[in-house]
């Protein structure tokens, strides 16, 4: 299907466990990014990336790693999770080289960290 | 630094009302782009509107009315007839101009039901 796909939908997992989300986009979008959703907060940045290969961070990357090998993938990984890391995830793309574009986002992951 | 304010948490009205909901920013940047999106119940993020800072024009799509005024720095939402299917969180963001990377960022949005 085309657009942006997030898998799992759901995950439980236990604390120090790694884990890892996937993205998928098929609009050859150049920028990715990974969002966190939490009540209070928002939707705060944990990563992003320009390009295939270009990563850098943005508000709370702490305890997450991110690749992007290739341009349609962004996979984000709790190399130990914590239970503080129990949250919904978005992942979005958005075209072009200008902050003129909109960013387009998955369905969401829900992780619960027990 | 950026701040977005949607100062509503909640708001309740029955269908068929009026509503408007409220977004401030904050930005040192003379270029900007405030963007509202919009998420039901089903979770997902949609994209519902673009403004650049530069283009005051108001904007009406359907039922769906958006105010921008730089002087007071607001890009208020107005929903025109509610229905039931208007319930949802919304969000109003904000991003800096330029062709470099730019942070998106989120007000901590609103919370609207519209009862039958």
């Amino acid at each position: 299907d085309a657009g942006i796909t997030q898998s799992p939908r759901y995950k439980i997992t236990e604390t120090g466990r790694q884990v890892t989300l996937m993205c998928h986009q098929t609009w050859s979008h150049s920028y990715m990014f990974w969002y966190r959703q939490d009540l209070g907060h928002g939707l705060r940045l944990i990563y992003y990336s320009a390009a295939a290969d270009i990563t850098d961070k943005g508000e709370v990357p702490d305890g997450y790693v991110v690749s992007r090998s290739k341009t349609e993938n962004f996979p984000l990984t709790l190399e130990s999770a914590t239970r503080s890391q129990t949250s919904v995830y978005f992942c979005a793309s958005s075209g072009g080289r200008s902050n003129y574009n909109e960013q387009f986002f998955g369905p969401g992951t829900r992780l619960t960290v027990l | 630094a950026q701040k977005v304010t949607q100062a509503q948490t909640e708001i309740s009205v029955v269908e068929k009302e009026d509503v408007t909901l409220d977004c401030v920013y904050e930005t040192r940047d003379t270029t900007y782009y405030l963007f509202w999106y919009k998420q039901p119940p089903s979770g997902e993020l949609v994209f519902l509107i673009r403004r650049n800072s530069f283009d005051e024009q108001n904007e009406i799509s359907g039922r769906y009315s958006w105010n921008f005024q730089k002087s007071t720095s607001s890009f208020n939402f107005t929903i025109t007839a509610s229905q039931v299917v208007d319930s949802a969180v919304y969000f109003c963001a904000l991003k800096p101009g330029g062709t470099s990377y730019g942070k998106l960022t989120f007000g901590q949005g609103t919370i609207l039901t519209v009862h039958p």
